[in-house]
């Protein structure tokens, strides 16, 4: 079972409403939370990372909200645009001896926006 | 800066013959990674380097696969001999450092493997 779940695994929407993407997570330990977006074609950019002591964190229209309890994250888009079009994807990382992280990633959520 | 460089961006090729991905990180970069993506299987991590040194190759699929540092300015990724199953977009990626929580990986364009 992958241990980062992402939904919904595809959704539309019109061009200014607003959306939120879903992360629920059993990785453990964990170290930080990144929501990457990746438009057709063109690797992952990253929007915002978060660590365990962050529950909020925006990077303009993006904020990305995590609950290290419950351990779910959820990337909230607001007013969207049609640049907004791409797949969004969830990487929970987990240390490990070496000092460096455990990568765990989502499938990833294709969002469409229309005119 | 030009980002992250990866060549060739296309590539086709018949099944057996031998594949090799090349990857330039951003400069001053320590940690480099390959990464596989398809649609079944979403993002995987192959293999990553810090200091031009294998941390962590437990993601290489095969003995088919092999990646090499040998400087801090390139990388490849050797598919010898490649099969269907191994058609997908291999990225790059880089990174400052690894290990601080915070850090931020930046992304190659990616190349667009078909083997046929």
């Amino acid at each position: 079972k992958n241990q980062v779940e992402q939904s919904p695994q595809s959704l539309i929407i019109l061009e200014g409403k607003n959306c939120t993407l879903q992360c629920n997570y059993t990785v453990s330990p964990f170290s930080n939370l990144r929501w990457y977006k990746q438009d057709t074609g063109r690797g992952p950019v990253s929007l915002t990372i978060m660590t365990f002591s962050e529950n909020t964190k925006s990077n303009g229209r993006y904020t990305a909200t995590l609950d290290a309890d419950t351990k779910q994250s959820s990337l909230h888009i607001t007013a969207s645009q049609l640049s907004d079009s791409a797949s969004y994807i969830c990487v929970v990382s987990r240390p490990d001896q070496t000092g460096a992280n455990n990568l765990f990633f989502g499938t990833g959520t294709r969002l469409t926006v229309i005119p | 800066d030009a980002g992250v460089i990866q060549s060739p961006r296309h590539e086709v090729t018949e099944m057996g013959q031998e594949v090799t991905l090349r990857c330039k990180p951003i400069s001053g970069h320590n940690s480099l990674f390959w990464y596989r993506q398809t649609m079944m299987r979403g993002l995987e991590l192959l293999i990553y380097f810090n200091n031009n040194v294998p941390i962590d190759d437990s993601g290489m699929p095969e003995d088919r696969f092999s990646a090499k540092m040998p400087n801090a300015s390139f990388s490849t990724l050797k598919i010898q001999p490649s099969e269907p199953r191994d058609s997908a977009v291999y990225f790059c990626a880089s990174s400052l450092s690894w290990g601080a929580r915070e850090e931020t990986q930046y992304f190659g364009p990616g190349t667009r493997l078909l083997v046929l």
